[in-house]
């Protein structure tokens, strides 16, 4: 049974330039969230997609987009990058079980982006 | 005021010691309750859900005060294993089909010497 998968697993961007990671979750999974762990913190939560949509969505601007396709897999689009954006990127799948808040969730090894 | 709190340690214990983390949560209105570990340069796992009750596994045993709005976790019999840093995790908003927003603490590290 494949656990969440990400690639690329490293990845060097310049700034202003654009990426895509991609991610597809554990088997049986239909939802993914993304987060983003800078070096000593923990991970920040991204938005969360659900039947192809976004469902919910953390504190960062316009530049952090994203996509579910009908395979349950995700993209996370990241425009115009800074710096700041240099970090471990994480995918998480979860099942959604109605009437049930407990929404383990299961992390893939992440991308390590760094921009220079 | 950050969502999730945590003492960022280290925390410097011998084989064998029993160590408690505790982390602290501003959202009165969270349900959901995790405790991730975290190994160094690896993605987060899941090491125990929190319940209301509180629940134990093993070594582990995890406690939830929702009065005062913290969670803990006790380490005993420490192994030279279960160094690593531990995450707090709680669940934010929650919408009518029950996603979450998962807010993650800054997490504790624990160092077990031998």
């Amino acid at each position: 049974d494949a656990g969440v998968t990400q690639s690329p697993t490293h990845l060097i961007k310049t700034r202003g330039q654009q990426v895509t990671l991609r991610c597809s979750p554990k088997s049986g999974h239909d939802t993914v969230s993304w987060y983003q762990q800078a070096l000593g913190q923990g991970p920040q939560f991204i938005f969360q997609y659900y039947e192809e949509e976004e469902r919910q969505r953390g504190n960062f601007p316009d530049r952090f987009s994203g996509h579910q396709f009908p395979n349950y897999s995700s993209e996370l689009n990241v425009n115009a990058l800074l710096l700041g954006d240099s970090a471990l990127y994480l995918c998480a799948s979860s099942s959604v079980i109605a009437g049930d808040s407990y929404n383990e969730q299961f992390f893939g090894p992440g991308t390590r982006l760094t921009v220079l | 005021r950050k969502e999730v709190e945590q003492d960022p340690g280290p925390f410097n214990v011998p084989e064998g010691a029993t160590v408690a983390f505790n982390c602290t949560y501003s959202n009165s209105a969270s349900q959901s309750f995790f405790w991730y570990r975290q190994d160094c340069r690896k993605e987060p796992k899941l090491l125990m859900s929190v319940y209301s009750s509180g629940n134990e596994d093993g070594r582990f045993t995890a406690q939830l005060n929702r009065a005062s709005q913290y969670i803990s976790l006790l380490i005993r019999d420490s192994k030279l294993s279960d160094s690593a840093t531990y995450l707090c995790v709680v669940n934010g908003e929650v919408d009518g089909y029950n996603f979450n927003k998962f807010y993650f603490g800054s997490g504790t590290k624990l160092n077990v010497k031998p």
